[in-house]
């Protein structure tokens, strides 16, 4: 049972480069959210999904797309990077409806040149 | 406008020591708190929360103590030890948001051997 996992661990891109973020879960659950962690900002929620085949926004969602693949899977697009999205990006899930803890993966951490 | 706030960056205390966080917010339509500690290089960890029915939750060393009225709540380790040094970070949902979960900016810890 690995958790929420979360590729890559790090990257640099140029700007206006694009890239995905992966994160699977394997705890069958049904919420997934995505998050950007910046210097004294704390985590801030840039989309979520609440099941299968259902994404909404977050606090920030502007510059990012989501894809919820399946039940396990959850990714993140930059579509055309900014340095203003230079950020640790963790993904993380909720198990059932009831109950309000995530569990967390390791995060990535991006730089945008 | 940030809906909840904690307003220490960072707390030093003696091993042994308790250690009080704090953690304020804004929107009434809070109704329940969690606790999350994060390690470098690590993704954020479940500690413990508290609905808002009850004002305090314990777990171990770890207590929650929430005060509605005053839109505030602490978190106190006892004894506090080394190996609680880490970032705390103060999180807050409301009913019907689909267990969105917001932060704060955190509070790091440094327990001194």
């Amino acid at each position: 049972n690995a958790g929420v996992t979360q590729t890559p661990k790090f990257q640099v891109l140029k700007t206006g480069q694009s890239m995905t973020l992966q994160c699977a879960q394997d705890m069958n659950h049904n919420s997934m959210y995505w998050y950007r962690q910046d210097p004294g900002m704390g985590l801030r929620l840039i989309y979520y999904s609440a099941s299968e085949g259902t994404t909404d926004k977050g606090e920030v969602p502007n510059g990012y797309n989501v894809s919820r693949l399946n039940k396990r899977e959850f990714s993140l697009r930059l579509e055309s990077a900014a340095p203003s999205q230079t950020s640790v990006y963790f993904c993380a899930s909720n198990p059932d409806r009831t109950n309000y803890e995530q569990y967390f993966g390791p995060g990535t951490r991006l730089t945008v040149t | 406008d940030q809906q909840v706030k904690q307003n220490s960056p960072s707390l030093s205390v003696q091993e042994g020591r308790i250690s009080i966080l704090n953690c304020d917010y804004t929107n009434s339509m809070f109704d329940y708190f969690l606790w999350y500690k994060k390690y470098p290089a690590e993704g954020p960890t479940f500690l413990i929360s508290i609905s808002s029915i009850k004002d305090k939750n314990e777990d171990g060393r770890f207590t929650v103590f929430l005060n509605k009225s005053a839109k505030h709540l602490s978190l106190h380790i006892v004894p506090s030890q080394p190996g609680d040094s880490a970032v705390y970070f103060c999180a807050a949902s409301a009913s019907g948001s689909s267990y969105k979960l917001i932060f704060g900016s955190g509070t790091r810890l440094l327990v001194r051997p």
